[in-house]
């Protein structure tokens, strides 16, 4: 079955820097890669998705993140975060096919003035 | 777009009693549902996969007979804790995937269970 590791269980960062959220991917068949943010409380919202096509995928809130098949990673970045950034963020996959999601851990940002 | 519902939203319960929470999706068929446990700053664990019309199969680990499940339709599955303790306290989400035209998946928005 597929699984998902994210590096780095928490990333603080101030606001206005650049970030990088770590996730890599193990799977034999071909995968969908997800990122989802949840807020305290609240329930998953996509980020975005990779599918097929393009690498590099542009999701909202000015998130992106490009799957590397030979790395088997799907990482996510963003130039310049807020504040409002600060979230628990999950790497899901989907092998294609199989329609069940395995997530990370998940990874803490938190955002400072 | 599309949307799935949970209820309750939150539940607050005493110990050994049942607990039944619904998913549904509101303007899309699901013949499959998953249900996730997510315990407190933890990530989301699949606990089952719900099929409309046949029995739910259930990740190792996960007593079937403590989390029954029912997908009695096509937007709607239940999940049901049974003589429920403060350990089964946990956040559960469900999800369902629209096959139709690009895939995606969409998650409810949780349900609290706390258990006394």
């Amino acid at each position: 079955a597929q699984s998902v590791t994210q590096l780095d269980s928490q990333v603080p960062v101030f606001e206005e820097a650049p970030v990088e959220l770590r996730c890599n991917y193990s799977s034999s068949v071909s995968v969908y890669l997800f990122w989802y943010v949840q807020y305290p409380n609240q329930g998953l919202q996509l980020l975005l998705k990779y599918l097929s096509g393009s690498t590099l995928v542009k999701g909202i809130n000015g998130f992106e993140a490009e799957f590397n098949k030979s790395q088997t990673s799907f990482h996510l970045r963003k130039p310049s975060v807020h504040i409002s950034d600060t979230a628990e963020y999950f790497c899901a996959v989907s092998e294609v096919n199989n329609n069940d999601m395995r997530f990370g851990a998940g990874t803490r940002l938190t955002v400072k003035p | 777009g599309a949307v799935v519902s949970q209820h309750p939203s939150w539940v607050i319960c005493k110990s050994g009693t049942s607990v039944k929470i619904e998913c549904r999706s509101l303007d899309f068929q699901a013949t499959t549902m998953f249900w996730y446990r997510q315990f407190p700053k933890q990530s989301l664990m699949l606990m089952a996969t719900s099929n409309e019309g046949s029995k739910a199969t259930y990740e190792q680990g996960v007593e079937k007979d403590k989390f029954l499940i029912n997908h009695a339709s096509l937007t709607l599955s239940t999940l049901t804790v049974t003589s429920a303790h403060p350990e089964d306290s946990s956040f559960y989400i469900c999800s369902a995937p629209r096959l139709a035209g690009v895939y995606e998946q969409y998650f409810g928005p949780g349900t609290r269970l706390t258990v006394t």
